[in-house]
């Protein structure tokens, strides 16, 4: 069956540190690996999407690699603040519309002033 | 950008009773929504798909007769948890995709 899995349940980082999750994943051959943020009590919140065909994406701080050879992608958030403490959900599937996505159980990210 | 509503965001019930949750797409239609559980610490759970006007496809265990899933215009859909037990407590979220996926903000459901 298809898996996911997240490197850690929780993370601490000191704060301006750069913070990289892993996510990994086994019997599945994604299109697309999506990362979202999930506050305590709140749906999840889309960040990085990124393609079978392409090796990393960026946008502001947050930095993204997918390799599908190893079956995993990581995840970077670069110089590190406080507000950044959260859960980070990997997720595999599309986005075309109709079609379902896939989580992993999420790691806890505590970025420490 | 596209925003999904959930309501409510909490509902206390006695075990038993049922309980509706709505799941609408404010500014696109959403042809499919889909229904997700989560347990604490744990991902989120795909439980269901809802498709306007037909019936909806749910996962492997879940059960179709006590998760009820009306989906009757392009930017509503609903859950009804029928005769709630304890272990139904739980936090469920609906997505719908357009473009990419919006989440709404949650139902925590508590069933005492």
């Amino acid at each position: 069956s298809q898996k996911i899995e997240q490197n850690s349940e929780a993370l601490n980082i000191q704060e301006g540190k750069t913070a990289t999750l892993t996510c990994n994943y086994t019997n599945y051959s994604p299109a697309y690996l999506q990362w979202y943020r999930q506050d305590p009590g709140r749906g999840p919140v889309f960040l990085l999407l990124i393609r079978e065909n392409e090796k990393e994406k960026r946008k502001e701080r947050l930095k993204v690699t997918f390799d599908t050879t190893l079956k995993q992608s990581l995840f970077h958030i670069t110089a590190s603040q406080p507000a950044d403490s959260a859960t980070y959900l990997c997720a595999l599937g599309n986005l075309w519309r109709d079609d379902k996505i896939i989580f992993g159980k999420g790691t806890r990210l505590h970025i420490l002033p | 950008g596209a925003v999904v509503s959930q309501h409510p965001s909490r509902v206390i019930c006695k075990s038993g009773t049922s309980v509706k949750i709505e799941c609408r797409s404010l500014d696109f239609q959403a042809t499919t929504m889909f229904w997700y559980r989560q347990f604490p610490k744990q991902s989120l759970m795909l439980m269901a798909t809802s498709n306007e006007g037909s019936k909806a496809t749910y996962e492997q265990g879940v059960e179709k007769d006590k998760f009820l899933i009306n989906h009757a215009s392009l930017t509503l859909s609903t859950l009804t948890v029928t005769s709630a037990h304890p272990e139904d407590s739980s936090f469920y979220i609906c997505s719908a995709v357009d473009a990419e996926a919006f989440f709404g903000q949650g139902t925590r459901l508590t069933v005492v």
